[in-house]
């Protein structure tokens, strides 16, 4: 029978606008909460990381927030540019080497 | 580029051969970690070695047989492989200690496998 493949929530957005990618995690005892950006052809680019006892980290661009008491993540893009074109994922990682990524979303810009 | 490379890109096999993939990471980093990539599932951490010694084994099939003979080199070897195993096999390296612990990882392009 035909294979089927995951299916990515997508995100759609206007070049210049700000786009916010939403993400649910599960671990209650994770410790460390991680973005990273994958493009086609290559592997998933770390963008920033956030600590538990932290609910907000900003960077070039980038800004994470985390909701411990509702166990959400969300990462903000400002000025979405063509080049944030990518699959992002989420990832948790409770202080070890196991990091348990989420299934991703896709970002469009449109110019 | 990341520092992390990954050979071959891409790889057709079929079920009775025995293949290698290789990573190789240019970072300094002492931990390495393969990763399975497929349309049906997020990544999946497959195995993870920290200063060459195998720290997780994330319950893989025997067909895969890792191996790292220091800290800058990684192996996968691939023998009777079935379909299902198509996938984009990733490699990553990270700072660590020998006591282990979160660090940022660095990804490889990873090899597109393909086992007819």
């Amino acid at each position: 029978g035909e294979s089927v493949g995951l299916h990515l929530p997508t995100l759609s957005v206007q070049e210049g606008d700000n786009s916010i990618i939403n993400c649910a995690y599960s671990n209650s005892a994770s410790d460390y909460f991680i973005w990273y950006k994958q493009e086609s052809g290559k592997g998933p680019q770390f963008i920033i990381d956030i600590r538990s006892n932290m609910d907000k980290r900003q960077g070039q661009r980038v800004t994470v927030l985390l909701n411990k008491t509702v166990k959400h993540l969300s990462l903000q893009i400002a000025a979405t540019q063509p080049g944030d074109s990518a699959v992002y994922f989420c990832a948790e990682n409770t202080g070890g080497f196991k990091t348990i990524f989420g299934a991703g979303t896709r970002l469009f810009v449109k110019a | 580029e990341t520092g992390v490379t990954q050979t071959p890109r891409h790889l057709v096999m079929g079920m009775t051969n025995k293949k290698s993939l290789k990573c190789e990471q240019h970072l300094g980093h002492n931990a390495m970690y393969w990763y399975k990539q497929s349309a049906k599932k997020p990544l999946e951490l497959m195995f993870v070695y920290n200063f060459k010694e195998q720290t997780e084994n994330n319950s893989v099939p025997s067909r895969f047989s890792p191996e790292c003979p220091n800290s800058s080199h990684l192996f996968l070897h691939l023998h009777t492989l079935q379909p299902e195993d198509s996938a984009l096999y990733l490699c990553a390296s990270s700072q660590s200690s020998r006591g282990g612990g979160y660090n940022e990882q660095f990804f490889g392009p990873g090899t597109r496998l393909t086992v007819l």
